[in-house]
């Protein structure tokens, strides 16, 4: 069965500082690789997602996330921090067309 | 509707007490989940219904929770003689089950359930 691991629960950087999320993933498959944002007092959106085309992903808001299949890693980045990127990001996978399984999330405070 | 629908959006309870949470997904989605999101906690995931194939109730944290749905369309989560740690948000999401659009989620606002 599919399982993800977001390493950290809390991320704090500074305005301007690189962003990186870090989500390891344990998949029987090829999975299917997803990030999605929950800005507070909304509900989740999509921030991106890899199905196997390429291995580097954009997503929204200037966030990639790049597919390392040898450290079954999906980890979330974003060159230079922004205050309204404050936001709980959750990793999730799914094997095809199988359910989709979300990690426990990292809450990311920016720092003025 | 445009996007997942759910109801109510507030639900304060008594311990003991039956509550039904709704969801009313995209039309032409096929697949639907429900997540809790308790506070400090990740999207614990609850059941998936997927077409006409059995749903997916691995998540159900004990037999006082169930889930149907009806006609493919609509889902009703039901949690019977509540507990207090049943206390969160319910989420619903819903997506196509096949193409670029696969395990694209839209979530509801969710539904916060507050047992006392």
């Amino acid at each position: 069965a599919q399982s993800v691991t977001q390493l950290g629960s809390h991320v704090s950087v500074s305005e301007g500082a690189l962003v990186l999320l870090r989500c390891n993933y344990s998949s029987s498959v090829p999975p299917y690789l997803f990030w999605y944002v929950q800005y507070p007092n909304q509900g989740l959106q999509l921030l991106l997602k890899y199905t196997s085309a390429a291995t580097l992903v954009k997503g929204i808001n200037g966030f990639e996330a790049e597919f390392k299949k040898s450290e079954t890693s999906f980890h979330l980045t974003k060159p230079s921090a922004h205050m309204s990127d404050a936001a709980e990001y959750f990793c999730a996978v799914s094997e095809g067309a199988q359910k989709l399984v979300f990690g426990q999330g990292t809450r990311l405070t920016i720092n003025p | 509707g445009a996007g997942v629908s759910q109801s109510p959006s507030n639900k304060v309870t008594e311990k003991g007490k039956d509550v039904e949470l709704r969801c009313d997904p995209i039309s032409g989605h096929t697949a639907l989940y429900w997540y809790r999101q308790s506070l400090g906690q990740g999207l614990e995931f609850l059941i998936y219904f997927q077409g006409n194939s059995a749903p997916d109730k691995s998540g159900l944290p004990s037999d006082r929770f169930s889930a149907e749905r009806t006609g493919g369309s609509v889902s009703t989560l039901t949690i019977q003689r509540t507990q207090q740690e049943d206390s969160a948000v319910y989420l619903c999401a819903s997506s196509l089950s096949a193409g670029a659009g696969a395990n694209v989620l839209t979530f509801g606002a969710g539904s916060r359930l507050t047992v006392l």
